[in-house]
């Protein structure tokens, strides 16, 4: 079936360290993808998005890459900051499905 | 404005009662869901709608019910049958959640937060 699955938190790292998210997915088809954020007692913001392989969508410093080889979908930002501590989403959508299916989520807390 | 909205933002229920949450958006999206997410978790889907007068289903169904009587309106009622209901619920919309392109994001509301007592 279709899956994603996105390494576990919490994510600790310091103030302007280099940031990694993995996340990889499984689709009969041609997906979307997405990273979602959340921020404590908030809803889910769409942070990016690519919509076919080799696409690289970005956003706030943020980026992640559609590798169709791999089927991955990694998140990384080059120097984080305290404001990006919240909970970060993998999703993929199929045009099939009409619906989207989530990662359990990977929580991140930068400290100062 | 546009987007999504959510009321309440924090909803107290005594056992035995049912609820509705409110989801309203004027994005003019065809597509409206339903998620509920519980602490530390994922979210899980519990229906949606593509379409006016008709939704379908989701993953965790049992002891919710919805309506989409209108195109930017689509309510979710918390019966008394779901046993474990304090959760943190979430809305969302899409455009066409069948083109496979850009349209198929989906966007969300702020939550409500219900609390059984």
């Amino acid at each position: 079936g279709n899956s994603v699955t996105q390494m576990e938190g919490p994510v600790t790292l310091s103030e302007e360290a280099f940031l990694t998210i993995n996340c990889t997915y499984t689709a009969t088809g041609y997906p979307s993808l997405f990273w979602y954020v959340q921020y404590p007692g908030e809803g889910l913001q769409l942070l990016l998005k690519a919509t076919k392989a080799d696409d690289k969508g970005s956003n706030k410093g943020f980026e992640a890459t559609y590798r169709k080889e791999t089927t991955s979908f990694h998140l990384e930002k080059g120097s984080v900051q305290v404001s990006d501590s919240a909970v970060y989403f993998c999703a993929l959508s199929l045009s099939s499905a009409s619906k989207i299916i989530f990662g359990s989520g990977t929580r991140l807390s930068i400290r100062p | 404005d546009g987007g999504i909205t959510q009321s309440p933002k924090y909803l107290f229920r005594k056992e035995g009662q049912n609820v509705t949450l409110s989801c309203e958006q004027n994005l003019n999206h065809d597509a409206m869901y339903w998620y509920r997410q519980d602490p530390g978790q994922g979210l899980r889907l519990i229906y949606y709608s593509q379409i006016v007068n008709d939704f379908q289903k989701g993953d965790i169904a049992e002891g919710y019910s919805v309506s989409r009587e209108k195109k930017e309106s689509f309510p979710l009622t918390v019966t008394s049958a779901q046993k474990n209901p304090t959760a943190f619920y979430l809305c969302a919309s899409s455009m066409d959640p069948t083109s496979g392109g850009p349209t198929d994001t989906q966007y969300f509301g702020p939550g409500t937060r219900l609390t059984v007592l």
